[in-house]
């Protein structure tokens, strides 16, 4: 069972276009939401990360859109480059529990931004 | 330079040699994890370690064991490997932190089992 869906699969999106990647959850107890990048050869890197409380947060070209009601949250990446390219992961956890440290992955996007 | 180091970085091996994938943090972490990753499936939790001598099972655990010892090393062991766990494997390290869930993930191990 898929607890994080996440779509598209993959994405090409032109250099200084908008890059927009979605995931659903189904755990309403999931209280903490990061976005891992992975460039090959290399493990995932934390990007920006959200809490239920706000509907939106942005890092530079990166934000994160929060709608809890739908159990949605999606990246958006502004004015998109090929140093972008890499594979996105959404994740889901509750950090508020006994259960720290489980992170449940989406099954991520490559993202190609071309020149 | 904080870190997570995984040793060795690609493994292949025949079915049923037992073998061991080391992992190592230097940033005195509490909670160690470790994922596989296959296409189409994402990174998916096998174990993970709230602290020294407390392990627990994640998703994917059949096959497995881990042990923690020491605070810094989480060894994965496959007893007796078979082709279904070739895999690309990622052990990952966090502060217990309540305030954030910053997942530290180590360069990952790609393994073969034939």
């Amino acid at each position: 069972q898929q607890q994080v869906k996440q779509s598209p699969q993959s994405l090409i999106v032109q250099k200084g276009g908008i890059s927009i990647i979605n995931c659903a959850y189904e755990n309403t107890a999931f209280d903490y939401f990061p976005w891992y990048q992975q460039f090959p050869g290399k493990g995932p890197a934390l990007l920006i990360a959200i809490r239920p409380d706000v509907s939106e947060k942005k890092e530079g070209r990166f934000t994160i859109s929060f709608n809890k009601s739908a159990k949605q949250f999606s990246l958006h990446i502004m004015d998109s480059q090929p140093g972008d390219s890499a594979t996105y992961f959404c994740a889901a956890s509750q950090i508020n529990t006994g259960t720290a440290s489980k992170l449940t992955f989406g099954t991520g996007t490559r993202l190609q931004v071309t020149l | 330079e904080a870190q997570v180091t995984q040793n060795p970085r690609y493994l292949i091996t025949v079915t049923g040699k037992k073998l061991t994938v080391t992992c190592s943090q230097n940033m005195n972490h509490e909670y160690m994890s470790w994922y596989r990753q296959d296409p189409g499936l994402g990174l998916r939790q096998i174990y993970y370690s709230m602290n020294v001598e407390v392990t627990d099972k994640g998703d994917v655990p059949e096959g497995y064991k881990v042990s923690r010892k020491e605070k810094r090393n989480f060894p994965l062991i496959l007893e007796s490997p078979s082709p279904n766990q070739t895999s690309l494997y990622f052990c990952a390290s966090r502060s217990r932190l309540v305030l954030t869930d910053t997942q530290y993930f180590g360069p990952g191990t790609r393994l073969t089992v034939l």
